[in-house]
């Protein structure tokens, strides 16, 4: 079956732009999470949408949204960007919280 | 709060070498462990759980409550083991929340 995928995979923008970020998740699968990966901070959990509900969400300022869709599909979007938001952006999707979860390939942003 | 440590950013061993990758762990409570690895140009996958006590590619982990750990051993690296590795941890009905080390580095030299 296919994997998770990520569009787009590769994003430049300028600081104080906003960017949406979008997540196709395994056929079946109702769990979407996405994580912020940088040299710095490593791997963080931004947020977790399950049947389009957000079910968790990490210590990101409020610039960070996310929702999902009937389909599962999610998106994110960042507002206001900054320098700072620069990393790769993956998402992860899995039935539920008891079985594992399959990463996509991630978007890297890029803000200049 | 909880938090993964992985003290190693780089471990580098010979082929047929035994291998150890170091996690520790903080949190209140009966966490559920993994290792999670990315090879070269790959995504990251998932290599072992703890409640499944399986071996995977002959890695091995065993949560240790006493001592906070979950270290990943292989009693003799292979070539093909050359990938960053991350220990992470999800909390009591946390959902799909994971909280992950920094990861460390493994290169295997022939």
């Amino acid at each position: 079956k296919a994997g998770v995928t990520q569009t787009p995979r590769y994003l430049i923008k300028t600081r104080g732009q906003q960017v949406t970020l979008s997540c196709s998740p395994i056929s079946g699968h109702r769990s979407v999470s996405w994580y912020q990966q940088t040299p710095g901070q490593g791997l963080q959990f931004l947020f977790e949408y399950f049947s389009e509900t957000q079910r968790n969400k990490g210590n990101f300022p409020g610039r960070f949204s996310g929702r999902q869709f009937s389909n599962s599909r999610s998106e994110m979007n960042v507002s206001t960007l900054e320098l700072g938001d620069s990393a790769l952006y993956l998402c992860a999707s899995s039935l539920d919280s008891l079985y594992e979860q399959y990463f996509g390939p991630g978007t890297r942003l890029t803000v200049t | 709060a909880q938090r993964v440590t992985q003290p190693e950013k780089l471990l580098s061993v010979f082929k047929g070498a035994p291998v150890e990758l170091k996690c520790n762990y903080s949190y209140s409570g009966s966490p559920e462990l993994f290792w999670y690895v990315q090879y070269s140009r790959q995504r990251l996958q998932l290599l072992l759980r703890h409640i499944s006590r399986e071996s995977i590619k002959g890695f091995t982990a065993d949560l240790n409550k006493g001592e906070t750990s979950f270290h990943l051993k292989k009693p003799f690296a292979q070539e093909e083991d050359s990938a960053m590795y991350y220990c992470a941890l999800k909390g009591m009905n946390a959902g799909n929340m994971l909280t992950f080390g920094g990861g460390t580095r493994l290169m295997v030299k022939p």
